[in-house]
């Protein structure tokens, strides 16, 4: 079965500061691998997928997420954080076998001046 | 116009009515998602459909139901609303390994 994990229920970084928001995830196949961000009263908007190749894999606003198979883990990072990047950001995973993609619980980020 | 298309953006419905959200798309994707985010809890999967005569149920199923009126419509019904339906749903589809969009939410209140 399917899952996905974010530890944290918030992350707090001073604008400046690299920040990294955790995800790992369990499937039976190869993953594919996503993140996504939620703004206020908003939809959920794309950040970056893994699908396959390098496992650096990078998005929209300057954010990249590394894939690490053997710790079946794909965090979030950016090198220096945005007061504007404060939001609530969620995890994704479908395995290749054409199943169905899952959520993370979410992660809050507070980016303070 | 949006990609993905969720109707009504917001309700109220008394305990016990019939409510049905309505999900559009125009990206002539197969796969069609309905999820209910609570705070918390992320998003939850509801049911999902990989094409028109396929519907699956999710982690979360009970107490509603889906109809996949056309590729392009998918809709979620709640036949008997109780007030722990209050949330926040969305809508979303996909193709193969591509990302999935995603409507704009309905906000859904029961009282």
């Amino acid at each position: 079965a399917q899952s996905v994990a974010q530890p944290e229920d918030q992350v707090n970084v001073a604008e400046g500061n690299p920040l990294t928001v955790k995800c790992t995830y369990s499937v039976s196949g190869n993953p594919y691998l996503f993140w996504y961000v939620q703004y206020p009263n908003r939809g959920l908007q794309f950040l970056l997928k893994y699908i396959t190749g390098d496992n650096l894999v990078k998005g929209s606003y300057g954010f990249e997420a590394e894939f690490n198979k053997s710790q079946t883990s794909f965090h979030l990072k950016k090198p220096s954080a945005l007061v504007s990047d404060s939001a609530l950001y969620f995890c994704a995973v479908r395995d290749s076998s054409a199943s169905k993609i899952i959520f993370g619980s979410g992660t809050r980020l507070s980016i303070r001046p | 116009d949006a990609d993905v298309t969720q109707t009504p953006r917001n309700r109220i419905t008394k305990t016990g009515k019939r409510i049905m959200l309505e999900c559009s798309q125009t990206k002539g994707h197969d796969r069609m998602y309905w999820y209910r985010q609570d705070p918390g809890l992320g998003l939850r999967l509801i049911y999902y459909s990989f094409d028109v005569k396929d519907i699956n149920k999710g982690e979360i199923s009970d107490g509603y139901s889906v109809s996949r009126q056309a590729q392009a419509k998918f809709s979620l019904s709640l036949e008997s609303a109780i007030p722990n339906q209050t949330a926040l749903y969305f809508c979303a589809t996909h193709r193969g390994n591509t990302e999935a969009f995603f409507g704009q939410g309905t906000r859904l209140t029961v009282v």
